[in-house]
């Protein structure tokens, strides 16, 4: 089964820093890029930054940019998100999503499947 | 700042059609930003229904069908049903690697 756990949310100070996971499992995690989504309490999905299936290539929403840095760890199947100088606007859910293909070939915005999510609070 | 738009809520009779739009504040929505549609139900993760405008995800029901209408893309629900009472998203492609969703959009089956 495809599976993508994220982890690492919690309560956070403004200021402070946080480094959310994703474990992946039932697909060859190296041939894939990743993407990172949040949503606020009652709001929206925003798109935050993407991965290349071999780490060198990352694209980053003007929202986060300087803020947060997208890595992966293909030895170990994870991907991270290392948020830095957090905002009580960060607070979110962060899901990360696979990038879906056809053929080996990347289809731009189709993300699944998707995590169940993981809870990031700033506040002091 | 690139705007993507949704209508905000809509509400829907079972068994009636509806049909949401996804557009730009300053351009024409084409297949060429790529737009795909999720559903999400509250405390759910996202579900991926259309992607590439118009191709159904798998085990995705085909009362659902995107397309572009005017200039806008567009997620039309044919023969609506209580369980389809969920949230909305599009996403557009702005190139360079970037994508955009949505505000969403809230549907009421009643």
């Amino acid at each position: 089964e495809v599976q993508l756990v994220e982890s690492g949310g919690g309560l956070v100070q403004p200021g402070g820093s946080l480094r959310l996971s994703c474990a992946a499992s039932g697909f060859t995690f190296s041939s894939y890029w990743m993407h990172w989504v949040r949503q606020a309490p009652g709001k929206g999905l925003v798109w935050l930054s993407r991965i290349s299936s071999d780490g060198s290539s990352t694209t980053y929403a003007d929202s986060v940019k300087g803020r947060v840095t997208i890595s992966r760890d293909n030895a170990k199947n994870t991907l991270y998100l290392q948020m830095n100088s957090l905002r009580a606007e960060d607070t979110a859910i962060y899901y990360c999503a696979r990038g879906s293909t056809i053929f080996g070939v990347v289809v731009p915005n189709w993300f699944d499947p998707w995590g169940q999510g993981t809870l990031v609070t700033v506040s002091s | 700042q690139t705007v993507v738009t949704q209508e905000p809520s809509f509400s829907v009779s079972p068994g009636g059609t509806v049909t949401l739009t996804c557009g730009l504040s300053s351009a024409s929505v084409s297949s060429s930003y790529y737009p795909c549609w999720y559903q999400q139900t509250p405390g759910q993760a996202p579900r991926t229904l259309i992607y590439n405008t118009n191709t159904r995800s798998s085990g995705v029901p085909d009362r659902f069908s995107g397309s572009i209408l005017g200039n806008k893309a567009a997620l039309t629900i044919t023969g609506a049903q209580a369980d389809d009472e969920s949230d909305y998203y599009c996403v557009l492609y702005m190139g360079s690697g970037i994508s955009v969703f949505g505000g969403g959009t809230k549907l009421t089956v009643l």
